[in-house]
């Protein structure tokens, strides 16, 4: 969706950085997510928002950080990049309630080296 | 933890032939949703079941939810070109508020 942007779209980076990923929504919605994407292995969930300051660990939180300082935005962060970390990440956003469909951006591809 | 897995990982069928993916979770859900994501995009939502054995239909495309809600199938009756990609379903567990667990997935090649 393009209410959905994320930056980069593209990265690459050596191992030991540190790499923030953007993420913004213009949907209004509160809820947000952060996943990551491997061949044969589905979207895992990295990270999740319900709210401006409201953080919750997903499936494979180690080795990732979160910040969720506006409505509209939610960034990940990993700390001290490592070439298992090379993956897509996809940012998504959910209106309230338990059955709402997710809204995707359009994913980073990282490579770390 | 709740696990989902999707058979086949991978299908490659001739055009007008049908597709049938199938969707396994461990523990019950109380909801599925199903999402298709075409090569080099992102997954976009295709619809959502809540029922215990609720049927729906969009075209061609015939979504199952298994009377246990513990499986699910999709179903494309006379496959198209445009049809191509990956097709994930995703469960909402009973009690764990709005996360969702995405299968393995089943890539789907459509040829002429």
């Amino acid at each position: 969706d393009a209410d959905v942007t994320q930056t980069p779209r593209n990265r690459i980076t050596k191992t030991g950085k540190r790499i923030m990923l953007e993420c913004s929504q213009t949907k209004g919605h509160d809820r947000m997510y952060w996943y990551r994407q491997d061949p044969g292995l589905g979207l895992q969930l990295i990270y999740y928002s319900f709210d401006v300051k409201d953080i919750n660990k997903g499936e494979i939180s180690d080795g990732y950080s979160v910040s969720r300082q506006a409505q509209a935005k939610f960034s990940l962060s990993l700390e001290s990049a490592i070439p298992n970390q090379t993956a897509l990440y996809f940012c998504a956003t959910s209106g309230p309630g338990e059955n709402q469909p997710q809204h995707f951006g359009d994913g980073t591809r990282l490579s770390i080296l | 933890g709740q696990q989902v897995m999707q058979i086949p990982q991978y299908q490659h069928v001739q055009e007008g032939e049908d597709f049938t993916t199938y969707c396994n979770s461990s523990t019950t859900l109380s909801n599925i949703q199903w999402y298709k994501q075409r090569p080099g995009g992102h997954p976009v939502f295709l619809i959502q079941l809540v029922k215990s054995g609720e049927v729906k239909k969009q075209k061609r495309l015939t979504f199952q939810f298994g009377e246990a809600k513990k499986n699910s199938s999709l179903h494309i009756t006379a496959t198209q070109t445009t049809d191509v990609g990956t097709y994930f379903c995703a469960g909402r567990n009973t009690g764990t508020a709005s996360k969702l667990t995405f299968g393995t997935g089943t890539r789907l090649q459509v040829t002429l």
